[in-house]
């Protein structure tokens, strides 16, 4: 069965610093993975998306890696703003296409 | 990409009584799901929602307290039924458009059963 684990469960910074949010999955046979959003109350808002084959996504300010045989997944945040302040989830969809797993995700705090 | 609609965004409600929420895509899409988020927690999985068909339910969740409705392949509904306070949290509905097995989801609906 498919598990996902994120670190750190919290992370507080000062405006401006680059940040590293990590993604740990056990089973390698994803056929994707995607970085969500979620502000408080919320719903959640796809930020990017690594298909299984690909090592890398970037969008402005934000990049994640994928390395599939070792099971992890990074986001980075360039130059973290207070804006940036969210919880941020990963999910793994399986190899059939079916079933998405969720991260417990890391909630992000940028202090100005 | 989809544009899901999800309402009613927030609810306060007895205990007993029961609450349906409506999610609204504006595409066709086979697959929807419907999530629930405990205060504090991740997305746990409740049933996968397929137009045409009963809806999937995960290990933990039955048809009688939370019934779905798929009258068609943009619409669905997740009824919460006979609450407790121990329902209450944020419910998402999210779907898959296009089979691109990219989820995106509704603003989700926050209940609270007092």
């Amino acid at each position: 069965k498919q598990e996902v684990t994120q670190i750190p469960a919290a992370l507080s910074v000062p405006e401006g610093e680059n940040l590293v949010l990590n993604c740990s999955f056990t089973d390698s046979a994803i056929y994707n993975l995607q970085w969500f959003r979620q502000d408080p109350g919320k719903g959640l808002t796809s930020l990017l998306l690594i298909q299984s084959s690909q090592r890398e996504q970037t969008s402005g300010r934000l990049n994640a890696s994928l390395d599939k045989s070792s099971g992890r997944s990074t986001l980075y945040i360039a130059a973290s703003q207070p804006g940036d302040s969210a919880t941020y989830l990963c999910a793994v969809l399986d190899n059939y296409g079916q079933n998405f797993v969720f991260g417990p995700g890391t909630r992000l705090s940028v202090l100005p | 990409s989809a544009v899901i609609s999800q309402k009613p965004s927030r609810d306060i409600c007895q205990r007993g009584t029961s609450l349906t929420i409506q999610c609204q895509v504006d595409s066709q899409v086979t697959m929807m799901f419907w999530y629930r988020q405990q205060p504090g927690q991740s997305l746990t999985l409740i049933a996968t929602a397929n137009q045409g068909s009963e809806a999937t339910y995960e290990s933990g969740f039955v048809i009688d307290k939370f019934p779905i409705s798929r009258p068609n392949l943009t619409f669905s509904t997740l009824t919460v039924s006979n609450m407790s306070p121990e329902d209450s949290s944020i419910y998402l509905c999210s779907a898959n458009p296009s089979g691109a097995n990219v989820l995106t989801f509704g603003a989700g609906s926050r209940l609270t059963v007092l």
